[in-house]
């Protein structure tokens, strides 16, 4: 099957502690993507990379870090520094010519205590 | 400051029946509107895409309609199932150079049909 995963479904972590998300796609996509979604907002984009080894900040990347080793894969750390971790992470790809829709992935519930 | 707008917030429905979501976007220069279906716990799935020369798309049960002139557009639900009890996204894209899109996201529309 194509498609975008993510692991864990649930993470909870305690205060403190950098703990890392995985994206990874067999779509053939270029650009992915990394959001943060909070209840009653928007989706943010917290880092986006078009092409392998280079990635750029999004809206909201303070005490978020990335990294583009592989095109399928698209791991998301997120760190000490960031001040309210608890979130609901969703990560998606895209290519980049055409239509540029963004394929979605079923999203990873991080709870830090 | 790119804004997508979405309205209700929440919207409950008896099974059958139609409902219209609605999103209006102060988005510039715009490039395309996407509607998401997100089942609670989920990501989003894409329902339609359309550009600026669209006026409708369909997919389904669900009509995107897209007045570019006045930046709005509207989701309409036809014969409602439970099965779309979730909430419905709006998000508005603009072209940022270099095979780059900057997407501007609403807050969604939580929809529950009830039995």
């Amino acid at each position: 099957d194509g498609g975008i995963t993510q692991s864990p479904k649930y993470l909870f972590r305690k205060e403190g502690q950098n703990v890392t998300l995985s994206c990874e796609q067999n779509l053939n996509h270029d650009a992915m993507y990394w959001y943060r979604q909070d209840p009653g907002q928007g989706l943010r984009l917290i880092y986006y990379s078009q092409i392998v080894n280079d990635f750029q900040k999004g809206d909201i990347a303070e005490g978020y870090s990335v990294s583009r080793e592989k095109k399928e894969s698209f791991p998301l750390t997120v760190t000490s520094a960031q001040k309210n971790p608890t979130a609901f992470y969703l990560c998606a790809s895209s290519m980049i010519e055409g239509s540029y829709e963004q394929y979605f992935g079923p999203g990873t519930r991080l709870t830090v205590t | 400051k790119n804004q997508v707008e979405q309205s209700p917030q929440s919207l409950i429905i008896l099974e059958g029946k139609n409902c219209t979501l609605q999103c209006n976007y102060t988005v510039s220069p715009f490039s395309n509107l996407r509607w998401y279906k997100q089942d609670t716990g989920r990501g989003p799935v894409s329902l339609t895409i359309m550009t600026f020369s669209e006026n409708t798309k369909s997919n389904g049960r669900y009509t995107a309609t897209l007045d570019a002139d006045t930046k709005q557009s509207s989701l309409h639900i036809t014969a409602s199932q439970l099965s779309d009890s979730a909430s419905y996204i709006c998000v508005v894209s603009v072209y940022s150079g270099a095979g780059s899109y900057q997407l501007t996201f609403g807050k969604g529309t939580k929809l529950s049909v009830i039995p």
